[in-house]
Protein backbone atom coordinates (compact mmCIF):
# COMPACT_ATOMS: atom_id res chain seq x y z
CA UNK A 1 0.00 0.00 0.00
CA UNK A 2 1.70 3.63 -1.27
CA UNK A 3 -0.76 5.50 0.87
CA UNK A 4 -1.75 6.92 -1.75
CA UNK A 5 -5.84 6.55 -2.42
CA UNK A 6 -7.77 7.49 -5.77
CA UNK A 7 -11.11 6.95 -6.22
CA UNK A 8 -13.70 5.47 -8.05
CA UNK A 9 -11.59 1.99 -8.71
CA UNK A 10 -13.66 1.57 -11.78
CA UNK A 11 -15.56 4.01 -14.15
CA UNK A 12 -18.16 3.12 -16.92
CA UNK A 13 -19.68 5.98 -19.14
CA UNK A 14 -20.42 6.37 -22.59
CA UNK A 15 -19.24 8.95 -25.13
CA UNK A 16 -19.49 12.61 -24.73
CA UNK A 17 -19.83 12.64 -20.80
CA UNK A 18 -17.60 13.80 -18.06
CA UNK A 19 -16.18 12.14 -15.49
CA UNK A 20 -14.05 13.32 -12.35
CA UNK A 21 -11.27 11.22 -10.50
CA UNK A 22 -10.31 11.70 -7.43
CA UNK A 23 -7.20 11.45 -5.81
CA UNK A 24 -5.35 11.87 -1.99
CA UNK A 25 -1.94 11.71 -1.45
CA UNK A 26 0.44 10.19 0.84
CA UNK A 27 0.32 12.23 4.05
CA UNK A 28 2.78 15.31 4.11
CA UNK A 29 2.76 15.16 -0.02
CA UNK A 30 2.89 18.02 -1.61
CA UNK A 31 3.00 17.11 -4.90
CA UNK A 32 0.59 15.57 -6.88
CA UNK A 33 0.73 14.04 -10.62
CA UNK A 34 -1.91 12.40 -12.85
CA UNK A 35 -0.79 9.88 -15.58
CA UNK A 36 -2.90 7.90 -18.24
CA UNK A 37 -1.85 4.63 -18.86
CA UNK A 38 -3.74 2.59 -22.50
CA UNK A 39 -3.14 -0.68 -23.54
CA UNK A 40 -0.60 -0.13 -26.14
CA UNK A 41 0.87 2.99 -24.66
CA UNK A 42 3.29 3.11 -21.71
CA UNK A 43 2.58 6.14 -19.15
CA UNK A 44 1.78 9.20 -20.10
CA UNK A 45 2.58 12.33 -17.72
CA UNK A 46 -0.75 14.67 -17.79
CA UNK A 47 0.33 17.27 -15.47
CA UNK A 48 1.93 18.00 -11.67
CA UNK A 49 0.82 20.31 -8.83
CA UNK A 50 2.60 21.20 -5.88
CA UNK A 51 1.31 22.51 -3.09
CA UNK A 52 -2.01 23.74 -4.88
CA UNK A 53 0.03 25.50 -7.97
CA UNK A 54 0.33 23.80 -11.47
CA UNK A 55 3.85 22.78 -11.83
CA UNK A 56 4.23 20.71 -15.14
CA UNK A 57 1.97 20.17 -17.97
CA UNK A 58 2.13 17.31 -20.31
CA UNK A 59 0.59 15.37 -23.11
CA UNK A 60 -3.33 16.37 -21.23
CA UNK A 61 -5.70 17.36 -23.91
CA UNK A 62 -7.70 20.18 -23.84
CA UNK A 63 -10.82 18.28 -22.95
CA UNK A 64 -8.94 17.55 -19.40
CA UNK A 65 -8.25 19.32 -16.51
CA UNK A 66 -7.21 18.78 -12.79
CA UNK A 67 -6.91 20.99 -9.80
CA UNK A 68 -5.25 20.40 -6.27
CA UNK A 69 -7.24 21.28 -3.21
CA UNK A 70 -6.10 23.25 -0.21
CA UNK A 71 -5.81 19.89 1.53
CA UNK A 72 -4.14 18.60 -1.13
CA UNK A 73 -6.12 16.14 -3.08
CA UNK A 74 -6.51 16.66 -6.45
CA UNK A 75 -9.44 16.07 -9.06
CA UNK A 76 -8.83 15.01 -12.86
CA UNK A 77 -11.89 16.27 -15.06
CA UNK A 78 -12.36 14.42 -18.50
CA UNK A 79 -14.82 15.68 -20.18
CA UNK A 80 -16.29 15.57 -23.82
CA UNK A 81 -15.09 11.52 -23.74
CA UNK A 82 -13.89 9.55 -26.49
CA UNK A 83 -13.30 5.97 -27.06
CA UNK A 84 -9.64 6.56 -26.71
CA UNK A 85 -9.91 7.88 -23.19
CA UNK A 86 -10.39 4.77 -22.27
CA UNK A 87 -7.41 3.57 -20.13
CA UNK A 88 -6.03 3.20 -16.73
CA UNK A 89 -5.65 6.70 -14.63
CA UNK A 90 -3.12 6.62 -12.16
CA UNK A 91 -2.27 9.48 -9.44
CA UNK A 92 1.03 9.89 -7.66
CA UNK A 93 2.62 12.03 -5.00
CA UNK A 94 6.00 12.75 -3.91
CA UNK A 95 7.32 15.27 -0.99
CA UNK A 96 9.06 17.48 -3.50
CA UNK A 97 9.21 17.24 -7.50
CA UNK A 98 12.40 15.44 -7.46
CA UNK A 99 11.34 12.79 -5.11
CA UNK A 100 10.24 9.26 -5.70
CA UNK A 101 6.41 9.04 -6.83
CA UNK A 102 4.40 6.77 -5.10
CA UNK A 103 1.35 5.83 -7.09
CA UNK A 104 -2.02 5.23 -6.27
CA UNK A 105 -4.22 1.82 -7.23
CA UNK A 106 -5.20 3.59 -10.53
CA UNK A 107 -9.21 4.38 -11.75
CA UNK A 108 -9.77 2.13 -14.78
CA UNK A 109 -11.88 4.09 -17.20
CA UNK A 110 -14.05 2.53 -20.37
CA UNK A 111 -15.75 4.90 -22.17
CA UNK A 112 -18.84 2.60 -24.61
CA UNK B 1 11.24 10.20 -31.37
CA UNK B 2 11.45 9.18 -27.32
CA UNK B 3 13.68 10.31 -25.50
CA UNK B 4 13.90 7.27 -23.09
CA UNK B 5 14.34 3.62 -25.13
CA UNK B 6 14.20 0.51 -23.29
CA UNK B 7 14.89 -2.85 -24.94
CA UNK B 8 14.20 -5.69 -24.95
CA UNK B 9 10.71 -5.12 -25.37
CA UNK B 10 9.78 -8.36 -23.94
CA UNK B 11 11.54 -11.01 -22.47
CA UNK B 12 11.08 -14.56 -21.09
CA UNK B 13 13.25 -16.25 -18.32
CA UNK B 14 13.48 -19.12 -16.64
CA UNK B 15 13.29 -18.81 -12.95
CA UNK B 16 16.37 -18.48 -10.82
CA UNK B 17 18.18 -17.32 -13.63
CA UNK B 18 19.65 -13.59 -14.25
CA UNK B 19 18.87 -10.68 -16.89
CA UNK B 20 19.91 -7.38 -17.46
CA UNK B 21 17.01 -4.41 -18.56
CA UNK B 22 18.52 -1.40 -20.85
CA UNK B 23 17.30 1.87 -20.83
CA UNK B 24 18.94 4.40 -23.13
CA UNK B 25 18.07 8.24 -22.81
CA UNK B 26 18.25 11.46 -24.98
CA UNK B 27 17.07 13.45 -22.18
CA UNK B 28 19.35 17.17 -21.07
CA UNK B 29 19.86 18.34 -18.99
CA UNK B 30 19.70 15.28 -16.60
CA UNK B 31 18.35 15.33 -13.26
CA UNK B 32 17.81 11.62 -12.35
CA UNK B 33 16.78 8.14 -13.25
CA UNK B 34 14.43 6.21 -11.48
CA UNK B 35 13.17 2.29 -12.39
CA UNK B 36 9.90 1.13 -11.26
CA UNK B 37 8.55 -1.86 -11.25
CA UNK B 38 4.85 -2.41 -12.23
CA UNK B 39 2.90 -5.50 -11.65
CA UNK B 40 0.01 -6.04 -14.33
CA UNK B 41 -3.26 -3.41 -13.46
CA UNK B 42 -1.80 -1.83 -10.62
CA UNK B 43 0.44 1.14 -9.80
CA UNK B 44 4.23 1.52 -10.29
CA UNK B 45 6.45 0.75 -7.30
CA UNK B 46 10.12 2.39 -7.48
CA UNK B 47 12.76 0.01 -7.22
CA UNK B 48 15.70 2.84 -7.44
CA UNK B 49 17.31 6.42 -8.34
CA UNK B 50 20.14 7.63 -9.12
CA UNK B 51 21.44 11.26 -9.78
CA UNK B 52 23.82 11.72 -12.02
CA UNK B 53 27.42 11.00 -9.29
CA UNK B 54 25.86 7.36 -8.92
CA UNK B 55 27.01 4.76 -10.97
CA UNK B 56 24.92 1.84 -9.02
CA UNK B 57 22.23 1.45 -6.89
CA UNK B 58 20.64 -1.27 -5.12
CA UNK B 59 17.59 -2.94 -3.94
CA UNK B 60 17.67 -6.45 -2.31
CA UNK B 61 18.13 -8.55 -6.19
CA UNK B 62 17.72 -5.72 -8.15
CA UNK B 63 20.92 -3.69 -9.09
CA UNK B 64 20.51 -0.22 -11.55
CA UNK B 65 23.73 0.79 -12.89
CA UNK B 66 24.08 4.38 -14.79
CA UNK B 67 26.84 5.75 -17.49
CA UNK B 68 25.95 9.41 -17.71
CA UNK B 69 28.40 9.75 -20.41
CA UNK B 70 27.07 7.62 -22.73
CA UNK B 71 23.16 8.14 -21.64
CA UNK B 72 22.77 4.09 -20.56
CA UNK B 73 21.12 2.79 -17.86
CA UNK B 74 20.51 -0.94 -16.89
CA UNK B 75 18.75 -3.15 -14.16
CA UNK B 76 19.89 -6.52 -13.75
CA UNK B 77 17.36 -9.27 -11.65
CA UNK B 78 19.57 -11.36 -9.81
CA UNK B 79 18.19 -14.99 -9.35
CA UNK B 80 14.80 -14.27 -10.62
CA UNK B 81 11.73 -15.63 -9.11
CA UNK B 82 8.41 -15.56 -10.45
CA UNK B 83 7.23 -12.88 -8.71
CA UNK B 84 9.60 -10.65 -10.44
CA UNK B 85 7.45 -10.78 -14.10
CA UNK B 86 6.09 -7.77 -14.46
CA UNK B 87 6.70 -4.10 -16.61
CA UNK B 88 9.85 -2.39 -15.77
CA UNK B 89 9.95 1.37 -16.28
CA UNK B 90 12.83 3.78 -16.84
CA UNK B 91 12.02 7.14 -16.73
CA UNK B 92 14.54 10.14 -16.88
CA UNK B 93 14.18 13.86 -14.99
CA UNK B 94 15.46 16.60 -16.51
CA UNK B 95 16.08 20.01 -14.21
CA UNK B 96 13.10 21.57 -15.69
CA UNK B 97 10.35 19.01 -14.18
CA UNK B 98 10.08 17.22 -16.81
CA UNK B 99 10.33 13.41 -17.10
CA UNK B 100 10.24 11.33 -19.68
CA UNK B 101 8.97 7.32 -19.40
CA UNK B 102 10.37 4.29 -21.23
CA UNK B 103 7.56 2.20 -22.89
CA UNK B 104 8.79 -0.82 -20.24
CA UNK B 105 10.38 -3.47 -20.39
CA UNK B 106 7.99 -6.57 -20.07
CA UNK B 107 9.32 -9.43 -18.17
CA UNK B 108 8.00 -12.96 -17.61
CA UNK B 109 9.59 -15.51 -15.14
CA UNK B 110 8.16 -19.01 -15.99
CA UNK B 111 8.85 -22.26 -13.60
Amino acid sequence: DSGVTQTPKHLITATGQRVTLRCSPRSGDLSVYWYQQSLDQGLQFLIQYYNGEERAKGNILERFSAQQFPDLHSELNLSSLELGDSALYFCASSTRTQETQYFGPGTRLLVL
Amino acid sequence: KNQVEQSPQSLIILEGKNCTLQCNYTVSPFSNLRWYKQDTGRGPVSLTIMTFSENTKSNGRYTATLDADTKQSSLHITASQLSDSASYICVVSSGNNRLAFGKGNQVVVIP
